[in-house]
């Protein structure tokens, strides 16, 4: 079992629709979670950081966590072809060391 | 703010030499964690400096190595170079490290042929 998965890709989603990525962990001690979005070609860009449970909302994302199921999850509300990458989830456990999943290819279709 | 900043942005190394990467965290960061990106991999931990000293280690041989300078800047060695070691190599800054928000810079691409 990985550390750190990922719903596996590809997911496309018309313009405006909600996208819906996941993202599970194995270590219960995890207590940072992050998403980043790499673009082809580019270096991962922080988007969302959530250390509680429950929701955590910045313009059009929404992260969720859930500590007890051990799931973390972004949603992208009003999808933009601009929002069409690869996204990554991160996490942090107690000793420090960070684990990112494999990443979620996201397609935004006009 | 200046963000990370990683030199050089492309190299290209023969088996069996060694290599040197630099990176320059953003401003006031004391925190720098290095990353081994590849399609088949994924990112992949390297190690975290903080405060000139290794704070945490992934799983990778000893041929990778790393050290931080007073001033925050990092460097990352890697010898022998392995034709897997082909990559694009991630610096990442943070205030603290040990689970605060890592910004990362643009990478390095090391080929190795």
């Amino acid at each position: 079992q990985k550390e750190v998965e990922q719903n596996s890709g590809p997911l496309s989603v018309p313009e405006g629709a909600i996208a819906s990525l996941n993202c599970t962990y194995s270590d219960r001690g995890s207590q940072s979670f992050f998403w980043y979005r790499q673009y082809s070609g580019k270096s991962p860009e922080l988007i969302m950081s959530i250390y509680s449970n429950g929701d955590k909302e910045d313009g059009r994302f929404t992260a969720q966590l859930n500590k007890a199921s051990q799931y973390v999850s972004l949603l992208i509300r009003d999808s933009q072809p601009s929002d069409s990458a690869t996204y990554l989830c991160a996490v942090i456990a107690n000793a420090g060391k960070s684990t990112f999943g494999d990443g979620t290819t996201l397609t935004v279709k006009p | 703010k200046a963000g990370v900043t990683q030199t050089p942005r492309y190299l290209i190394k023969t088996r069996g030499q060694q290599v040197t990467l630099s990176c320059s965290p953003i401003s006031g960061h004391r925190s720098v964690s290095w990353y081994q990106q590849t399609p088949g991999q994924g990112l992949q931990f390297l190690f975290e400096y903080f405060s000139e000293t290794q704070r945490n280690k992934g799983n990778f041989p000893g041929r990778f190595s790393g050290r931080q300078f007073s001033n925050s800047r990092s460097e990352m060695n890697v010898s022998t170079l392995e034709l897997g070691d082909s990559a694009l190599y991630l610096c990442a800054s943070s205030k603290q490290g040990g689970g605060y928000e890592q910004y990362f810079g643009p990478g390095t691409r090391l080929t190795v042929t």
